[in-house]
């Protein structure tokens, strides 16, 4: 069971140019989301999509953008790339949005802006 | 803004011990759950407790949720080599979506 697939797995990026990471779900889940994590402060949202055709931004959405592409996939797009957003990026996804869902996670993508 | 302090940051135990680790919030959750991620990988949920007062079980870890239902323990007997990792707490309670994680606490446990 492949449950959510992320690529790449690693990245080196050059300050201002841009990327973008692919996430995608087998499980028919509704709702997907991307998190960074930074030593020290844990998990922090970006972005979450509660089902197909929508998204919002999460606490620290600045400097990213989203695309629900479809009901599986959902990709974060870094336009310039700074060296703040250094890190590793985890994408998610849940049955619902509802408080005790629980989530599922990629392996991540471990990015770094020289 | 809400925010789950865990303590401690870090923990090196002997193979055998026992151990808490805590999660710890001024606001009120509806829920908190317990994460646990090895390195290169993702967060793996280990439980979800929902109801102040609440104690699960998962074979040697026990999970409590505060009767207030702003905090939450989890205890591992006997810790062994595979319990190793970072330990994630999480709270819901924003009107879904946006599940609070802490920063963790990384527990090393040597044979």
């Amino acid at each position: 069971n492949a449950g959510v697939t992320q690529t790449p797995k690693f990245q080196v990026l050059k300050t201002g140019q841009s990327m973008t990471l692919q996430c995608a779900q087998d499980m028919n889940h509704n709702s997907m989301y991307w998190y960074r994590q930074d030593p020290g402060m844990g998990l922090r949202l970006i972005y979450y999509s509660a089902s197909e055709g929508t998204t919002d931004k999460g606490e620290v959405p600045n400097g990213y953008n989203v695309s629900r592409l479809n009901k599986r996939e959902f990709s974060l797009r870094l336009e310039s790339a700074a060296p703040s957003q250094t890190s590793v990026y985890f994408c998610a996804s849940s049955r619902t949005g509802g408080d005790n869902e629980k989530l599922f996670f990629g392996s991540g993508t471990q990015l770094s802006v020289l | 803004t809400q925010l789950l302090e865990q303590s401690p940051q870090f923990l090196s135990i002997q193979e055998g011990e026992n151990l808490t680790v805590y999660c710890n919030s001024s606001s009120v959750f509806s829920s908190l759950q317990w994460y646990r991620q090895e390195p290169g990988e993702g967060p793996v949920l280990l439980v979800t407790v929902v109801t102040g007062g609440e104690v699960k079980k998962l074979k040697r870890l026990t999970f409590q949720f505060g009767d207030a239902r702003k905090d939450s323990s989890l205890h591992i007997t006997a810790a062994q080599p595979g319990d190793t990792g970072l330990y994630l707490c999480a709270g819901a309670g924003g009107g879904g979506f946006k599940t609070i994680f802490g920063a963790g606490t990384r527990l090393f446990v040597k044979a």
